[in-house]
């Protein structure tokens, strides 16, 4: 299964623009690219998702490279509330027609007020 | 409100017995998906379902046990078998023919 990488913690500054990178060299042609978030102690939160087009939503905008071996996941206005662990996750799909996840271990997001 | 609901929040239990962990999902989902995260790990799927009454095993089944009785509900049952129980388990579910998963709040299982 192919698998992502991102660096384990980041800070930013509140009100500042937050780039979280992530490597997926291995992805293959079907695979989605989403991002989570988990805050501490609960069930992570779905953020944004893409394959092969950037991607924007209320939450964050998502930039895929041309070659889609990494992914960038912007959040434009840093707040405290954005403090938690993000997850870039591939889900290839199964032999039983349906996608699973592969999450890695994240990047731990503080914001500093 | 649609959501997710896992019970109970908190779960301790003796080694050797078994436990089950309830998930019930309102959303109409097809999909439901039981993951396990252990202290500063991602999370590891343990088990997934498409449909009623068919579910597959995931990267880390051994020890765990699953039924899928009701499209709603997709309990997971711990068993003496799984060695480390002691962790955050989590459900999500899914439209089936989509990717994107909701995932309910968790439930703390500490086995001493």
């Amino acid at each position: 299964d192919a698998k992502t990488t991102q660096p384990n913690s980041m800070e930013s500054n509140e009100e500042e623009p937050v780039h979280l990178p992530c490597n997926h060299s291995t992805i293959s042609g079907t695979d989605y690219i989403h991002w989570y978030r988990q805050l501490p102690s609960q069930g992570p939160e779905y953020v944004i998702h893409g394959l092969t087009s950037n991607v924007n939503n209320r939450m964050a905008s998502l930039a895929i490279a041309e070659d889609r071996k990494s992914s960038t996941l912007i959040l434009h206005r840093a707040t405290l509330r954005d403090a938690a662990v993000y997850y870039c996750i591939l889900s290839p799909l199964t032999t039983s027609g349906t996608y699973k996840y592969i999450f890695g271990t994240g990047t731990r997001l503080k914001v500093l007020a | 409100d649609g959501g997710i609901t896992q019970s109970p929040k908190y779960l301790f239990r003796k080694e050797g017995q078994n436990v089950t962990l309830s998930c019930e999902q309102n959303l109409n989902h097809d999909a439901m998906y039981w993951y396990r995260q252990d202290p500063g790990q991602g999370l590891r799927l343990i088990y997934y379902s498409q449909i009623v009454n068919d579910f597959q095993k995931g990267d880390i089944a051994e020890g765990y046990s699953v039924s899928r009785e009701k499209k709603e509900s997709f309990p997971l049952t711990v068993t003496s078998a799984q060695k480390n129980p002691t962790a955050f388990y989590l459900c999500a579910s899914s439209i089936g023919i989509t990717r994107e998963q909701y995932f309910g709040p968790g439930t703390r299982l500490t086995v001493t």
